[in-house]
């Protein structure tokens, strides 16, 4: 059964700051990888997708990384700003029941 | 990206009356969407596939005839809570994909509905 972890639970860093959320999954027959963003309340905003066949994405501030046969993406944010502040959530796309995974999150915090 | 629309956002019931929560995407088809429940600060809960013009498929624990889902185009589907409990209440979303290789498909996700039942 595929598991998803994320860590850390939750982040608080000052504005201006790089960081790396990091995912991670039990079962590497995935199609793909994704990020997304999700503001309280509200659904969720997808960030960056990879497939199963690619190492890294980038989308403005934002670089996902896929290291499949160990089980491991991360989400590097550079010079965080207060707007960042969301909970970020990784989930994978299981090969045969098609399914999405998802990890418990990670709740971001950007101090101004 | 790609829009998925639901609706309502939010909706406050009786008791014992049932809620139909929509799902729209709104500039493509897609043959597939899926609905997922949220409880605070918890992930996201996959409850059940729908297939358009199929009976949808539901995960092991979830109430098919509490939760009735009708995918009858390939841009609607729907989700009816039937006889509403206030143990239902919850974060409800969905969430749809294009059509294509599943690698390179994203999922996109609707704003999500929050039904309180009193």
């Amino acid at each position: 059964k595929q598991e998803v972890t994320q860590i850390p639970a939750a982040l608080s860093v000052p504005e201006g700051e790089n960081l790396v959320l990091n995912c991670s999954f039990t079962d590497s027959a995935i199609y793909n990888l994704q990020w997304f963003r999700q503001d309280p309340g509200k659904g969720l905003t997808s960030l960056l997708l990879i497939q199963s066949s690619q190492r890294e994405q980038t989308s403005g501030r934002l670089n996902a990384s896929l290291d499949k046969s160990s089980g491991r993406s991360t989400l590097y944010i550079a010079a965080s700003q207060p707007g960042d502040s969301a909970t970020y959530l990784c989930a994978v796309l299981i090969q045969g029941a098609q399914k999405l995974v998802f990890g418990q999150g990670t709740r971001l915090t950007i101090n101004p | 990206g790609a829009v998925v629309s639901q609706h309502p956002s939010w909706v406050i019931c009786k008791s014992g009356t049932s809620v139909k929560i929509e799902c729209r995407s709104l500039d493509f088809q897609a043959t597939t969407m899926f609905w997922y429940r949220q409880f605070p600060k918890q992930s996201l809960m996959l409850m059940a596939t729908s297939n358009e013009g199929s009976k949808a498929t539901y995960e092991q624990g979830v109430e098919k005839d509490k939760f009735l889902i009708n995918h009858a185009s390939l841009t609607l589907s729907t989700l009816t809570v039937t006889s509403a409990h206030p143990e239902d209440s919850s974060f409800y979303i969905c969430s749809a994909r294009r059509a294509g290789p599943l690698a390179n498909t994203e999922a996109f996700f609707g704003q999500g509905t929050r039904l309180t039942v009193v």
